[in-house]
C-alpha cells in the first residue's frame, strides 16, 4: 500500500519556539493532504485541509495564524506550531489523497508527538 | 460529510469473528463507507471501504445494508494484535472522525 511518512516522530521543545512538521507521501502525488490533532483518549480532529499551491483551509476555531501549513509540492506538507505552548502538546497526523484514485483513497502518516515544556 | 454512530467499546475473544456496527443513516449516495482502525500511539490504519456491495479483503469484510444507512466490519478470527480503536468514516472527501469504537481482543 502507498506509504505516508511524517518527521519527526517525536519532538520536544521549550514554550515560545516554533517547531516544523512534515508530512511526505512516498510513492504516489497528493494534490490534498490534511492534518489533524489527537489529545490523549480522544479521538482525531481535523485542523486544516491542505492543497498543493494554495492557501489552507482551516477548521473552525483552528488559529491560521499560529498553525501555518505549506503545501510546495504534491508530495509535500508541512505544519509549523509557532510560538507554541504547552497546550499545543499533543499528537499531530497527517494523512494524503492519492490523486490517481477514483475515491478518496486516503493513507495516514505515523503522528507526530509534541511535547512543549 | 455524513456523521457515524459507533458503540463506544466491545469485547471478543481470541480466534472468534469480531463484528463491528456503525450506523450513518445521513449518508447520500456518492458517499463511500471506510473503516480505519488505530492502535496506540500509531497512526490511523486503513481497513477497508465500500460503496454499496459487500467487500472483503485479506483483512475484514465488511457489510453495508441495502439501504446504505448502516454497516458492519468484520474480523473473522480476531487476534491480541487486532485490539485497537476502530474508526468507520463516511464522506468523499476530509474525514470526520467519530469516538470509534474500542475493540479489545481477549485470550
Amino acid at each position: 500500500g502507498a506509504v505516508v511518512s511524517q518527521h519527526p516522530s517525536w519532538v520536544i521543545c521549550k514554550s515560545g519556539t516554533s517547531v516544523k512538521i512534515e508530512c511526505r507521501s512516498l510513492d504516489f502525488q497528493a494534490t490534498t493532504m490534511f492534518w489533524y490533532r489527537q489529545f490523549p483518549k480522544q479521538s482525531l480532529m481535523l485542523m486544516a485541509t491542505s492543497n498543493e499551491g494554495s492557501k489552507a483551509t482551516y477548521e473552525q476555531g483552528v488559529e491560521k495564524d499560529k498553525f501555518l501549513i505549506n503545501h510546495a509540492s504534491l508530495t509535500l506538507s508541512t505544519l509549523t506550531v509557532t510560538s507554541a505552548h504547552p497546550e499545543d502538546s499533543s499528537f499531530y497526523i497527517c494523512s494524503a489523497n492519492r490523486d490517481s484514485s477514483s475515491y478518496n483513497e486516503q493513507f495516514f502518516g505515523p503522528g507526530t508527538r509534541l511535547t512543549v515544556l | 460529510d455524513a456523521k457515524t454512530t459507533q458503540p463506544p467499546s466491545m469485547d471478543c475473544a481470541e480466534g472468534r469473528a469480531a463484528n463491528l456496527p456503525c450506523n450513518h443513516s445521513t449518508i447520500s449516495g456518492n458517499e463511500y463507507v471506510y473503516w480505519y482502525r488505530q492502535i496506540h500511539s500509531q497512526g490511523p490504519q486503513y481497513i477497508i471501504h465500500g460503496l454499496k456491495n459487500n467487500e472483503t479483503n485479506e483483512m475484514a469484510s465488511l457489510i453495508i445494508t441495502e439501504d446504505r444507512k448502516s454497516s458492519t466490519l468484520i474480523l473473522p478470527h480476531a487476534t491480541l494484535r487486532d485490539t485497537a480503536v476502530y474508526y468507520c468514516i463516511v464522506g468523499a472527501g476530509k474525514s470526520t472522525f467519530g469516538d470509534g469504537t474500542t475493540l479489545t481482543v481477549k485470550p
